[in-house]
Parts: C-alpha cells; sequence; structure tokens
C-alpha cells in the first residue's frame, strides 16, 4: 500500500539557522508530491508541488523541496528559519487514481527558539 | 474570494445525535473531500466527489455519509455520532487531477 513518512514528530530549530524535514513515500510509479503547512487552528496552506521536470521546487515562504526517485524522498529546506515558520508540515502524495487520492503523512511539528 | 468555507467551526454533541457540516467552495471545483485529523495520524480521507451527484467511500467510512447535490457544496453526516468521531474534520477542494487541494479551516468536533 502506498504510505508516506515522516520520521521526525518533532524539531527545534533556532531563529536564524536552517531547516530541513524530511519525507519519503512509497509508490510505484512518480507520484505528485506536496508539502502543506497548518498553523494553529487553521487549515493547511500549500507550500509547494512537485509535478515534473526540475527536481528543486521553490514555493512560498521562502521553502524549497527536493525530488529525489532513487530515495523517494522529497525533503523540505529552508535557509533561515523565521520564528513566524513554527506550525505542523505535512507532506503528502498525490496518486493518479482516477480521482486525486492524496496520502499524507503524520506531519512535523516545527518549534522555533529564539 | 472566499475559497472553501466550513460551518461550522466548532461543535459539541452527545453521544447519539446526529449532525451535518457543510463546506462550500466557490472555485467552481469538481473534486471535493472530507478528511479528518487526529493527533499522530495525519489526514484520513472519509469520503470524496468526483463531480456534482457523485459521490464514494475513501478510507474511513464507517458512520459517515455525504451528500454533493450542489457543485459548491459537500455535506458530511453523522447520524449517530460516536466518542470516536472526536476530531477535526476537514473539507478540501480541487479542479483536475494532479492539482493542488485547497483546504478549509476545520471543523472541530467534540463528542461526550
Amino acid at each position: 500500500a502506498q504510505s508516506v513518512t515522516q520520521p521526525d514528530i518533532h524539531i527545534t530549530v533556532s531563529e536564524g539557522a536552517s531547516l530541513e524535514l524530511r519525507c519519503n513515500y512509497s509508490y510505484g510509479a512518480t507520484p505528485y508530491l506536496f508539502w502543506y503547512v497548518q498553523s494553529p487552528g487553521q487549515g493547511l496552506q500549500l507550500l509547494l508541488k512537485y509535478f515534473s521536470g526540475d527536481t528543486l521546487v521553490q514555493g512560498i515562504k521562502g521553502f524549497e523541496a527536493e525530488f529525489k526517485r532513487s530515495q523517494s524522498s522529497f525533503n523540505l529546506r529552508k535557509p533561515s528559519v523565521h520564528w513566524s515558520d513554527a506550525a505542523e508540515y505535512f507532506c503528502a502524495v498525490g496518486l493518479n487514481t482516477g480521482f486525486q487520492k492524496l496520502v499524507f503523512g503524520t506531519g512535523t511539528r516545527l518549534l522555533v527558539s529564539p | 474570494n472566499a475559497g472553501v468555507t466550513q460551518t461550522p467551526k466548532f461543535r459539541v454533541l452527545k453521544t447519539g445525535q446526529s449532525m451535518t457540516l457543510l463546506c462550500a467552495q466557490d472555485m467552481n471545483h469538481e473534486y471535493m473531500y472530507w478528511y479528518r485529523q487526529d493527533p499522530g495520524m495525519g489526514l484520513r480521507l472519509i469520503h470524496y466527489s468526483v463531480g456534482e451527484g457523485t459521490t464514494a467511500k475513501g478510507e474511513v467510512p464507517d458512520g459517515y455519509n455525504v451528500s454533493r447535490l450542489k457543485k459548491q457544496n459537500f455535506l458530511l453526516g453523522l447520524e449517530s455520532a460516536a466518542p470516536s468521531q472526536t476530531s477535526v474534520y476537514f473539507c478540501a477542494s480541487t479542479r483536475l487531477e494532479g492539482q493542488p487541494q485547497h483546504f478549509g479551516d476545520g471543523t472541530r468536533l467534540s463528542i461526550l
């Protein structure tokens, strides 16, 4: 069965430090890949997406992600974290099933220390 | 543009009561989805719709029913609420296969 793994439940990063959130997926073909961010009490906001082409994708708020087919990974990065980045981040895989089925990881909560 | 709007935002029910959650989107999207979010489990798909008048079961459909009588609305019903249905419910929509889903702000439902 398809699955998405986010191995880090919590991550604490100092403000101004770099960030990398890990995401690995299990799927036979190349899926659509997404990163969403959820602030407390809010819905999910799309940060970036990968469909095809350049494996390094840029998103909003200074985030980027790199698709590595050989590792089945789609890690999210940011060079300098801001306190406002504290939130929960979800990686999701979109599957070609005749409708757009999204399989979500369990999320990584980012804490930003001063 | 309102995007995806969910009502209500909060609700407390007693076991056995029924209620309907409403999702409305103003983006003319074909596909609509209902998810539930529970701690440590990410989002799980309850039901989805690929167009007006169609619905289908997702990953965790038991105890829920849905209807999509109008393209812009997707209703999620709980006929007899159970404490296990305490969760945050999210509605989402998208236009095309492969395009990102747009999410509402969620409905926090507690069942006592």
